[in-house]
């Protein structure tokens, strides 16, 4: 059971590439989300998907894209990288019935925009 | 809006040391909190919650109590082992179709020496 898969792990950009982040669940999650994590800061949401073909802005979408393929994968996208978006994202799903509380995490990508 | 405040870390203890991370947050109406706890090189893994006044939760020796009247959730182990050497988020959110769609603290490191 893999959980939530993020790809790359790494990358580094320069100023002005995209690129895009993806994610992947295997529990049958309907609700997914996106959040970076900056030093001193927690992690803040980018943007959510709270079922297949929905998806909502969170606390700092600006210069974000998300795309809900399907009910396992939700993507992140970001059109021209700047450096103020160098940090380490998260994807979550959220679980549903007992544990619809719970976010379960991938392990991260850490994005660097030179 | 909402928000979250934990202790200024980073912690340093001695194995077997007693443990507390403080956490007070500020939240309209009834939130639900939560601590996660991230390892080194991992996401985040819900450590345990509580979603109303005077609820005690409780995981692998952590325990933490939702104290209305103070807005404070904070995080206690009676006796820390290298293994639980951390970052520790306290987090909130509204419930119902917001759990995904936490509002974190800036985390606290831990680190258990033995």
């Amino acid at each position: 059971n893999a959980g939530v898969t993020q790809t790359p792990k790494f990358q580094v950009l320069k100023t002005g590439q995209s690129m895009t982040l993806q994610c992947a669940q295997d529990m049958n999650h309907n609700s997914m989300y996106w959040y970076r994590q900056d030093p001193g800061m927690g992690l803040r949401l980018i943007y959510y998907s709270a079922s297949e073909g929905t998806t909502d802005k969170g606390e700092v979408p600006n210069g974000y894209n998300v795309s809900r393929l399907n009910k396992r994968e939700f993507s992140l996208r970001l059109e021209s990288a700047a450096p103020s978006q160098t940090s380490v994202y998260f994807c979550a799903s959220r679980g549903t019935g007992p544990t619809n509380e719970k976010l379960f995490f991938g392990s991260g990508t850490q994005l660097s925009v030179l | 809006g909402n928000s979250v405040t934990q202790m200024e870390g980073p912690v340093t203890l001695s194995e077997e040391a007693f443990l507390t991370i403080n956490c007070t947050y500020t939240a309209t109406g009834y939130p639900s909190l939560f601590w996660y706890v991230q390892y080194p090189g991992e996401g985040l893994q819900l450590l345990l919650k509580a979603t109303k006044a005077d609820d005690k939760g409780s995981n692998k020796g952590f325990e933490a109590t939702y104290r209305k009247e103070t807005t404070s959730f904070h995080l206690e182990k009676g006796s820390v082992q290298v293994s639980d050497s951390a970052v520790y988020f306290c987090a909130l959110s509204q419930g119902g179709t917001s759990y995904g769609k936490l509002t974190f603290g800036q985390g606290t490191i831990l680190t258990v020496h033995p």
